[in-house]
């Protein structure tokens, strides 16, 4: 299955301010996923981002706040603009595996503090 | 995205007890998939399911894809403190596309 680097793997923030979040896959995939994980909650869908085009948002979650970049088919980064403490949370990104025996991987998680 | 419903929220046992937990979707879905979160760490695939009736097992592990294609379980045997952690199903009606998941079952083994 894809081995996924993310960073950084934690970090706080002072509100107002932004954070990009990066993820590198060690192989090529077509689509990249964010999600978002607040404190003691599940998984939470923020958009789906292709290479080549804009991503797709999830209703709850817009550009502005969120902007995604997808350069190539093994890189994608998340920004989380204008902080604010409701931000605080852990920030995921995932792939599909190749083959049906993989599953989703995902990258170990930025948890972000927002003070 | 579509929330999935995991039960139960919490479990607290005894080491060596045997453990089961289910999901159930509104809609059907062409893939299940069980993970295990520790704190700090993002979510590791334990189990993937892709057919109807489907039941695979990973070491103690067994998870079954329901017939109905609604619903998934995922039963533990012979718990150890290792056990510790935080079980989600996840599920979606296309592969490739992105996973709608449980709430969550949290695990407390006790030795």
């Amino acid at each position: 299955s894809a081995v996924i680097s993310q960073k950084p793997s934690r970090d706080i923030c002072q509100r107002g301010t932004s954070l990009t979040i990066q993820c590198q896959v060690d192989s090529q995939v077509t689509m990249m996923f964010w999600y978002r994980q607040q404190p003691g909650q599940s998984l939470t869908l923020i958009a789906t981002a292709n290479q080549g085009s804009e991503a797709t948002y999830e209703s709850g979650f817009v550009i502005d706040k969120f902007p995604i970049s997808r350069p190539n088919l093994t890189f994608s980064t998340l920004t989380v603009s204008n902080m604010s403490p409701e931000d605080s949370s852990i920030y995921l990104c995932s792939v599909a595996a190749r083959g049906r025996e993989g599953g989703y991987t995902f990258g170990s998680g930025t948890r972000l503090t927002v003070v | 995205g579509q929330q999935l419903n995991q039960s139960p929220q919490s479990m607290f046992i005894q080491e060596g007890e045997d453990v089961s937990m289910n999901c159930t979707s509104s809609s059907i879905f062409n893939t299940w998939l069980w993970y295990k979160q520790d704190p700090g760490e993002g979510p590791v695939l334990l189990i993937a399911l892709y057919k109807a009736g489907e039941l695979t097992s990973n070491g103690r592990l067994t998870a079954q894809f329901g017939i109905t294609r609604k619903d998934s379980f995922l039963n533990i045997s012979a718990s150890i403190p290792s056990d510790v952690g935080i079980y989600f199903c996840a599920g979606n009606s296309n592969s490739g596309y992105a996973l709608n998941f449980g709430k969550g079952t949290s695990l407390l083994v006790t030795p």
